[in-house]
């Protein structure tokens, strides 16, 4: 099982909007709407931000959002702040043989 | 709040194996599927495997069955995580984290455990 194809980085100055792009197959993120997102400051635990496509857990910024179409699903950073400097992972339940995985990551500067 | 609290570092030498534990707390231990995930050093997430505590049931990643061992003991409420034959490129982060509700998501992380792996 291959790791989700992500962008390395993605910029943004605060107040603007970035996309992170999370592409799959259709045996993962193309089948089931068990996408997640998780964002991840350095030398902490992952933090769930977005879960079943484009649902936020209580908590969580109205500023995250999350979609899907076809086999890749996307995280929505609106306007940005200078806190939501982190890394960003998305993780698809697969049902096969490995049940889940991430992808490779995505680093999130705030210019 | 829930916690997920876990045991401390470890170094090993090549060959040898870890147990890491994940105590959770604030919650019913039961309820609830318990999932391992793990970060070499600058590197990514990779999902090792989980358990569901009610009735022991396991799946493991691919890469990591016939090596790897997610067990629980109720009396306890802990959930442990052994991987045997260790190489350096096992050096990681150990997370657990908790499965929300059925819905294949990791709603709750454990801070972590960093096991070395040197000679």
């Amino acid at each position: 099982q291959s790791a989700l194809t992500q962008p390395a980085s993605v910029s943004g100055s605060p107040g603007q909007s970035i996309t992170i792009s999370c592409t799959g197959t259709s045996s993962d993120v193309g089948y089931y709407n068990y996408v997640s997102w998780y964002q991840q400051h350095p030398g902490k635990a992952p933090k769930l931000v977005i879960y079943d496509v484009s649902n936020r857990p209580s908590g969580v910024s109205y500023r995250f959002s999350g979609s899907k179409s076809g086999n890749t699903a996307s995280l929505t950073i609106s306007g940005l702040q200078a806190e939501d400097e982190a890394d960003y992972y998305c993780n698809s339940y697969t049902g096969s043989r490995t049940a889940y995985v991430f992808g490779n990551g995505t680093k999130v500067t705030v210019l | 709040q829930v916690q997920l609290v876990q045991s401390g570092a470890e170094v090993k030498k090549p060959g040898a194996s870890v147990r890491v534990s994940c105590k959770p707390s604030r919650y019913t231990f039961t309820n609830f599927y318990m999932h391992w995930v793990r970060q070499a050093p600058g590197q990514g997430l990779e999902w090792i495997g989980l358990i569901n505590p009610t009735d022991d049931s396991i799946d493991y990643a691919q890469k990591f069955r016939g090596r790897v061992s997610v067990t629980r003991d109720t009396s306890t409420s802990t959930v442990y995580m052994e991987l045997s034959s260790l190489t350096s490129d096992d050096t990681a982060v150990y997370y657990c984290a908790r499965e929300s509700s059925g819905l294949k998501n990791f709603d709750f992380w454990g801070q972590g455990t960093l096991v070395t792996v040197s000679s």
